[in-house]
């Protein structure tokens, strides 16, 4: 069946630092694929997404680019902040019907030390 | 912003008693979800719900489970009789339309079964 597998964490690293967090995905047809991100106490919250293959997804200085032909979804910041901690999760919607039920990946806590 | 409210934000329970998990959808917001994550484990489709019925389910959502929308505002996760194995954090979601991907989540309840 569908899944996703994203690099194992924690990932720390500091201020400034250049971050790639690794996500590939396996699913028949063309899902859309999302990045969710998790703050201390709070929901997750959806990043970016991509719904179509050599889509780019963008926000907050994030982006990830949607490449069909490595079934890859790789988050990256070239700057990150100490604001940028948290859990981040990579999804994608599988293409049954319009309820479009997520398929998460395990998750990467990412720390950012000042 | 309007967001999704889940109460209460931490419960615990003897096995075998029965646990409702609450949620407050956002107010226009048509299809609804459940999902749960076990620590350390991928975030897991539970259910999805529209025009009062449940619309697809996972495996993990056997019979001990059931969902409801008592009113125009909740929704609600029932485990009958928990097990030590049910303990995990439960996000509620929703989203807006069948044309829309962005699921919007809550903060999730965290059940422990002692």
């Amino acid at each position: 069946g569908d899944s996703v597998t994203q690099m194992e964490g924690p990932v720390t690293l500091s201020e400034e630092a250049f971050l790639t967090i690794n996500c590939t995905y396996t699913a028949t047809g063309y899902p859309s694929l999302f990045w969710y991100v998790q703050y201390p106490g709070e929901g997750l919250q959806l990043l970016l997404k991509a719904t179509k293959a050599d889509d780019k997804g963008s926000n907050k200085g994030f982006e990830a680019t949607y490449r069909k032909e490595t079934t890859s979804f790789h988050l990256e910041k070239g700057s990150v902040q100490v604001s940028d901690s948290a859990v981040y999760f990579c999804a994608l919607r599988q293409m049954r019907g319009s309820q479009g039920n997520l398929i998460f990946g395990k998750g990467t806590k990412l720390s950012v030390k000042p | 912003e309007p967001e999704v409210t889940q109460t209460p934000s931490h419960q615990v329970t003897q096995m075998g008693q029965e646990v409702i998990l609450r949620c407050v959808p956002i107010s226009n917001h048509l299809y609804f979800y459940w999902y749960r994550q076990i620590l350390g484990q991928k975030v897991e489709f539970l259910v999805s719900f529209y025009n009062n019925e449940i619309s697809e389910k996972s495996e993990i959502f056997d019979d001990q489970f059931s969902v409801e929308r008592p009113d125009g505002s909740n929704f609600t996760l029932k485990i009958r009789s928990t097990k030590l194995e049910d303990s995990a954090m439960y996000f509620c979601a929703s989203k807006q339309s069948g044309s829309t991907d962005t699921q919007y989540f809550g903060p999730g309840t965290r059940l422990t079964v002692l």
